[in-house]
């Protein structure tokens, strides 16, 4: 069945560092891809999309490139700020018929002065 | 544009008892509509997805159970809460027949004692 595997946390910064954060994915089709944003006490917000390979999301400048050939979708920021500090989850949707879709274990970043 | 609410937004109950949850969604028609149970520090477990008016299906086996009596409204109910019923609840809605992005509700936070 599909899968998501993303880093553990917590990933710690200083603000102003570099953000990546690692997801990889297991799918039998050809999946989109996503990333949400899910900060204390609320819901998960989507953050970006890619539907196709070698699509980059965008957002908030946050970025994602769809890579078919390494099945991954690292989310990177090159600049981070406290209010980043959030949990992030990466997610796939395959299309088969159950519009349903499937989340890695979520990666929490915390962002420092 | 579409919104989702849920409420409560917070709820205690002791063991045993009931439990309904409810989820609107506001903008859009025909959605496919999700719940799913974050448990404290862990990822999201799909509980039920429907795809329209009486057209549930369940994810996990468990006490809970789901009814979509409009459109446009996604109802999560108990006839007895367990302790670990415990959790956060989040609602999603979906388009039809799109890349099957998912947008959440603000979430209920359960407490069962």
């Amino acid at each position: 069945g599909d899968s998501v595997t993303q880093m553990e946390g917590p990933v710690t910064l200083s603000e102003e560092a570099f953000l990546t954060i690692n997801c990889t994915y297991t799918a039998t089709g050809y999946p989109s891809l996503f990333w949400y944003v899910q900060y204390p006490g609320e819901g998960l917000q989507l953050l970006l999309k890619a539907t196709k390979a070698d699509d980059k999301g965008s957002n908030k400048g946050f970025e994602a490139t769809y890579r078919k050939e390494t099945t991954s979708f690292h989310l990177e920021k090159g600049s981070v700020q406290v209010s980043d500090s959030a949990v992030y989850f990466c997610a796939l949707s395959d299309y088969l018929g159950y519009s349903t879709l499937t989340f890695g274990k979520g990666t929490m970043l915390l962002v420092s002065p | 544009s579409q919104t989702i609410h849920q409420w409560p937004a917070t709820l205690v109950q002791p063991v045993g008892s009931p439990l309904s949850l409810e989820c609107t969604v506001e903008g859009t028609s025909n959605p496919n509509l999700y719940w799913y149970r974050q448990a404290a520090g862990r990822g999201l477990q799909l509980l039920f997805y429907s795809v329209g008016i009486g057209q549930i299906s369940s994810e996990v086996p468990q006490n809970l159970s789901a009814s979509r009596p409009q459109d446009r409204q996604f109802i999560l109910s108990s006839k007895k809460l367990l302790l670990s019923d415990s959790g956060f609840y989040l609602c999603a809605w979906s388009v039809q027949g799109g890349t099957y992005e998912q947008y959440f509700g603000p979430g209920t936070r359960l407490t069962v004692t």
